[in-house]
């Protein structure tokens, strides 16, 4: 596609549910990365791939989130038994170089909230 | 990543050159300065980068100082679309290893007034 594709736009889960975010990167991307920006804040880095694999996710703030890309294309964001303090817009952003020395493009990001 | 300083809030009119600083005084000489911007509901956008030379795109300029201290992003015709949160990074370029991520601040909300 012409940009990097994330859904849903908007998540409303009640506390515990389970959530899934997805993310359709721009085709041939190689870099991954996944950030979480809450309300009036700068986005802060969760994870990124590189391809298919999983380089670094020391941003994950607990074991309730999980990320994955298990073909090197979209890639799902996962978190269990959601918490209100995980309302926040979540942002993904890919490069076609590794290292995204020219910029990421990023997509418009989905806001989880929850109540 | 190095840190960087960043007015909070600028103004500046329709038509005119919006002048954006920030101060990265312990960038090291490996690390490049990057702008990028947020407008509001949207993902940052990618806006320029340089090492130590003036740059310029279609989208704005980037001067660095001699020292590469501090640098200044200039759009050069404000419109009410760059109304935005714009970012001043400094980082190493990839090199395909690790994150690589981006480190933001929280950046300079600048409002483009008509």
């Amino acid at each position: 596609g012409a940009g990097v594709s994330q859904s849903p736009r908007y998540k409303v889960a009640k506390r515990g549910q389970d959530v899934a975010l997805r993310c359709d990167p721009i085709s041939g991307h190689v870099s991954l990365f996944w950030y979480q920006q809450a309300l009036g804040q700068g986005p802060e880095f969760l994870t990124y791939f590189q391809n298919e694999a999983q380089l670094d996710k020391s941003g994950l703030p607990s074991d309730r989130f999980f990320a994955e890309r298990p073909e090197g294309s979209v890639s799902t964001l996962k978190i269990q038994r959601t918490q209100q303090e995980d309302s926040a817009v979540y942002l993904c952003a890919s490069s076609f170089q590794m290292g995204g020395s020219y910029g990421y493009t990023f997509g418009s990001g989905t806001r989880l909230t929850v109540v | 990543d190095a840190k960087t300083t960043q007015p909070p809030s600028m103004d500046c009119a329709e038509g005119r050159a919006a002048n954006l600083p920030c101060n990265h005084s312990t960038i090291s000489g490996n690390e490049y300065v990057y702008w990028y911007r947020q407008i509001h509901s949207q993902g940052p956008q990618y806006i320029i980068h340089g090492l130590k030379n003036n740059e310029t795109n279609e989208m704005a300029s980037l001067i660095i100082t001699e020292d590469r201290k501090s640098s200044t992003l200039i759009l050069p015709h404000a419109t009410l679309r760059d109304t935005a949160v714009y970012y001043c990074i400094v980082r190493v370029a990839g090199s395909g290893g690790g994150a690589d991520g981006l480190t933001f601040g929280k950046g300079t909300h600048l409002i483009i007034q008509p």
